[in-house]
């Protein structure tokens, strides 16, 4: 009975490169959120899907930032271009049904050089 | 947006202290979760909450959801080393078409043996 995966759990990138973060929820659950941390700092919400379909996005920087979560497979996170600032924590999350409980993956830390 | 206010921000306790700690929003939650968040980690769920007025214990821990939906808070009885840590609260609100998980911005626990 896994938890939330998410994958890699470091990732560096050059300025300008693109960065790719997966999730994959627990077994059976259909709706992902995904958050960014800064270090000392809380959890920004950045967008929630629910399987095919973006629920909330009202977190996600307009630019350069887009999230997808298939129908098979897991959710993508990605940034096109990173910048210095993207550096961060990136968690996501996942539930069951709209609202119940949500369970987290242990993140992936993004670090841009 | 919708906020969530967290307090205290931090706290330094001895072992075998009691704590408290609280979250309170301008808006009504339909939901509410509280978390832990130990370094390099990602969050731990602690406790759900569903319906107002619930108490809901998980061992040293219990949490109450406010009659008024608006609000929700954390006890830790007993301190002990181990519950150092960034505790957070998350509420979920999910009328209409949009709605998401957001979180407060944390209590940081420090315990004295």
């Amino acid at each position: 009975n896994a938890g939330v995966m998410q994958n890699p759990r470091h990732l560096v990138r050059r300025r300008g490169q693109e960065a790719r973060l997966r999730c994959s929820p627990m077994k059976g659950h259909s709706h992902v959120y995904w958050y960014r941390q800064l270090p000392e700092e809380g959890l920004k919400f950045m967008v929630y899907l629910q399987k095919e379909n973006i629920i909330d996005e009202s977190g996600m920087p307009k630019e350069r930032f887009s999230a997808e979560f298939p129908k098979e497979g897991p959710s993508i996170l990605r940034i096109q271009q990173v910048v210095r600032g993207d550096s961060a924590a990136y968690f996501c999350a996942s539930s069951l049904d709209r609202g119940s409980e949500a369970f987290f993956g242990q993140g992936t830390r993004l670090t841009v050089v | 947006g919708q906020q969530l206010n967290q307090s205290p921000q931090s706290m330094f306790i001895q072992e075998g202290e009691d704590v408290s700690m609280n979250c309170t929003s301008s808006s009504i939650f339909n939901t509410w979760l509280w978390y832990k968040q130990e370094p390099g980690e990602g969050p731990v769920l602690l406790i759900a909450l569903y319906k107002a007025g619930e108490l809901t214990s998980n061992g040293r821990l219990t949490a109450q959801f406010g009659i008024t939906r608006k609000d929700s808070f954390l006890n830790i009885s007993a301190s002990i080393p181990s519950d150092v840590g960034i505790y957070f609260c998350a509420g979920f609100n999910y009328g209409g078409s949009q709605g998401n998980l957001i979180f407060g911005k944390g209590t940081k626990l420090s315990v004295k043996p």
